[in-house]
């Protein structure tokens, strides 16, 4: 079975600019939410979705956005990336809120 | 506010020692509690969970205890591999289970 799956793994945007992040949940698995990883630290929270509702919403500018489809699966947007934007944004899934998360390896995201 | 924090940022142990990885916390609400392992590249990974009504809790290899007088968690990984070597957090999952709050992380190096 596919866990779960991020795209694209690395990239590479310019200061001013937008990015969207995508995240395939496990087959079944209705909840998703998304962290921030800055090197050296731990996952911050940043969004929950579930069954297409925003649940939960971590201390993130409005820049940040996110939505979740009628097939689960969900996109992060990040509106004029700053410098301080750049880490690894992961994705994880859920079958119940809260419970259980399996993440996936994350988009690396770099801003120059 | 909350916080899941962590003693010791890194660990070198023996291979086929034990390890003890220690995490402290600071809301006496939290509820739930999760280690997870992260290694190189890739999310964290699941490995032991906890919830506030039990002192420990026993899985492949690994223990995890909770001492809820003083705040505290910790992992023992039993006959440590050269394959446990990464960073490993501890988290907490409350506040309607909406969200996971990690800490800073302890890397552990396993020395052949």
């Amino acid at each position: 079975d596919a866990g779960v799956t991020q795209s694209p793994t690395h990239l590479i945007k310019t200061r001013g600019q937008h990015v969207t992040l995508r995240c395939s949940p496990i087959s079944g698995h209705k909840s998703v939410s998304w962290y921030q990883q800055v090197l050296g630290q731990g996952p911050q929270f940043i969004f929950q979705y579930y069954e297409k509702e925003e649940r939960g919403r971590g201390n993130f500018p409005d820049r940040f956005s996110a939505r979740q489809f009628p097939n689960y699966s969900s996109e992060l947007n990040v509106n004029a990336l700053l410098l301080g934007d750049s880490a690894l944004y992961l994705c994880a899934s859920s079958l119940v809120e809260g419970i259980g998360y399996t993440f996936g390896s994350g988009t690396r995201l770099t801003v120059v | 506010g909350e916080s899941v924090g962590l003693h010791l940022p890194t660990l070198s142990v023996q291979e086929g020692d034990n390890s003890i990885i220690n995490c402290a916390y600071s809301n006496s609400a939290s509820d739930y509690f999760i280690w997870y392992k992260q290694e190189s590249g890739k999310g964290p990974q699941f490995i032991i969970d906890i919830r506030s009504n039990m002192d420990k809790r026993q899985g492949q290899r690994v223990t995890v205890l909770l001492n809820k007088t003083v705040k505290h968690l910790s992992l023992q990984i039993a006959a440590t591999q050269p394959g446990d070597s990464a960073v490993y957090f501890c988290a907490e999952n409350s506040g309607g289970y909406q969200k996971v709050t990690f800490g800073t992380g302890t890397k552990l190096q396993v020395i052949p």
